[in-house]
């Protein structure tokens, strides 16, 4: 069965990080590109960052642009999501999706709540 | 970066059709046939309905249709059905150095 699991939501005060995981199983992790998007309550979906099969092409929203990163490790079949100088606006599910920016997100995480709040 | 617009609300009756609208502009939308289509359910996760503006995934129903004119991307639900409650986001390609662009969403009720 194909699946994603998200780790890592939390309580967090603004100004802080935080790392958010996902792990995919039951397809070849490598060969897809993979996304994270959010959705923040009572609004509507959000497209946060996209990262290639590969890892070498990044892509990012401009309201995360310079605090959020992408990254992925194949050998584990394992997506990231490094969120530095979290701000209120960032409360939000946080989903794992397989996928890029073309074909559609196939897959999706039962996702992780981060609520940044002092 | 601009979400793409949607009505916010849609209705029908069990066995009608309901058309939900998703309008963009010709840097997304128009300008791409990567348009795609999701179900959420709250508390679920989203479900791909529709990608490459028509194209429908193993699995989900022939009821369920797309279709783009110039900036403008369709979902068609026919034969609507309980479980069709839910909401509903488009997407799109947006340009080789954008992340990608959701639809502000439609809240579909079978009344």
């Amino acid at each position: 069965e194909v699946q994603l699991v998200e780790s890592g939501g939390s309580l967090v005060q603004p100004g802080g990080s935080l790392r958010l995981s996902c792990a995919g199983s039951g397809f070849t992790f490598s060969g897809d590109g993979m996304s994270w998007v959010r959705q923040a309550p009572g609004k509507g979906l959000e497209w946060v960052s996209v990262i290639s099969s590969g890892g070498d092409r990044t892509y990012y929203a401009d309201s995360v642009k310079g605090r959020f990163t992408i990254s992925r490790d194949n050998s584990k079949s394992s997506l990231y999501l490094q969120m530095n100088s979290l701000r209120a606006e960032d409360t939000a599910v946080y989903y794992c999706a397989k996928g890029g920016r073309y074909h559609g997100l196939g897959v999706w995480g039962q996702g992780t709540t981060l609520t940044v709040s002092s | 970066q601009s979400a793409l617009t949607q009505p916010p609300s849609a209705s029908g009756s069990p066995g009608q059709s309901v058309t939900i609208s998703c309008t963009g502009t010709s840097s997304d939308v128009g300008g791409y046939n990567y348009v795609s289509w999701y179900q959420h359910h709250p508390g679920k996760a989203p479900k791909l309905m529709i990608y490459e503006v028509s194209q429908r995934p193993s699995g989900v129903p022939d009821r369920f249709s797309g279709s783009k004119s110039g900036n403008t991307a369709s979902l068609t639900v026919s034969g609507l059905q309980a479980e069709d409650e839910a909401d509903y986001y488009c997407s799109s390609y947006a340009g080789s150095s954008s992340v990608g662009v959701f639809g502000t969403g439609t809240k579909v009720t079978v009344l």
